[in-house]
């Protein structure tokens, strides 16, 4: 059983169109984190939030933590093809040591042109 | 290229074996994590090191183990290998062993074992 559950499992969307990705857990984090992984290669660190209700944005890319710090979403605006790839959420518990990351079970993104 | 370098990047054995995968830290950085990615578990934290020395620990199970050397390069070790073991195997590092101010986990690019 993940502690954060990802959703959609499974997006594919067309070049343009915007996309939103959630992370929701019961638990509460002292910080959470966006990865993006791709084929072959480690998960590489997208943003991390660490205040309740925090925005953050990064280009297209908008990240917003739950007010509860329960919970995340990843908005991703006119999306391009070099978009896709598996975005994990990941966060860190507040009884947990820093490193001790639990992730989401991820969203495979596929953007098409 | 992360910077974190893992060997081997593809591995396969036998059920029962054992085998030692390695991980090289980004320079610089002092604490090294080990990672497994499962098609059915996604990815699980398995163990912590900091300079050497354990700091935190997760599913790890108990047929394997790790260390980190004083080079600061760091070893997993796998035994008594079963089905279930294959997985791809992550490394990373960070500066420091906790979030305080830009402290980054940084991944390896992984070793893929496969157990048949």
């Amino acid at each position: 059983t993940q502690l954060l559950e990802q959703s959609p499992q499974f997006l594919s969307i067309q070049e343009g169109e915007n996309l939103t990705v959630y992370c929701n857990s019961s638990s509460v984090f002292s910080s959470l984190q966006w990865y993006r992984q791709e084929p072959g290669e480690g998960p590489v660190l997208l943003v991390t939030v660490v205040t309740g209700g925090e925005v953050k944005k990064l280009k297209r890319l908008t990240f917003q933590f739950g007010d509860a710090r329960k919970d995340s979403s990843l908005h991703i605006t006119a999306a391009q093809p070099g978009d896709t790839g598996l975005y994990l959420c990941a966060g860190v518990m507040t009884t947990d040591s820093w490193g001790k990351l639990q992730f989401g079970a991820g969203t495979q993104v596929v953007v098409t042109p | 290229d992360s910077g974190v370098t893992q060997t081997p990047k593809h591995l396969i054995t036998a059920t029962g074996q054992r085998v030692t995968l390695r991980c090289s830290p980004r320079s610089g950085d002092l604490s090294v994590y080990w990672y497994q990615q499962s098609l059915d578990q996604g990815l699980q934290f398995l163990i912590q090191y900091y300079n050497g020395e354990e700091r935190a620990k997760g599913n790890i199970l108990e047929r394997f183990s790790a260390q980190q050397f004083p080079d600061l390069h760091s070893e997993l070790n796998l035994s008594s290998l079963e089905l279930g073991d294959s997985a791809l195997y992550f490394c990373a590092s960070s500066l420091r062993p906790d979030s305080s101010g830009a402290n980054v986990l940084t991944f390896g690019a992984g070793s893929r074992l496969t157990v048949l």
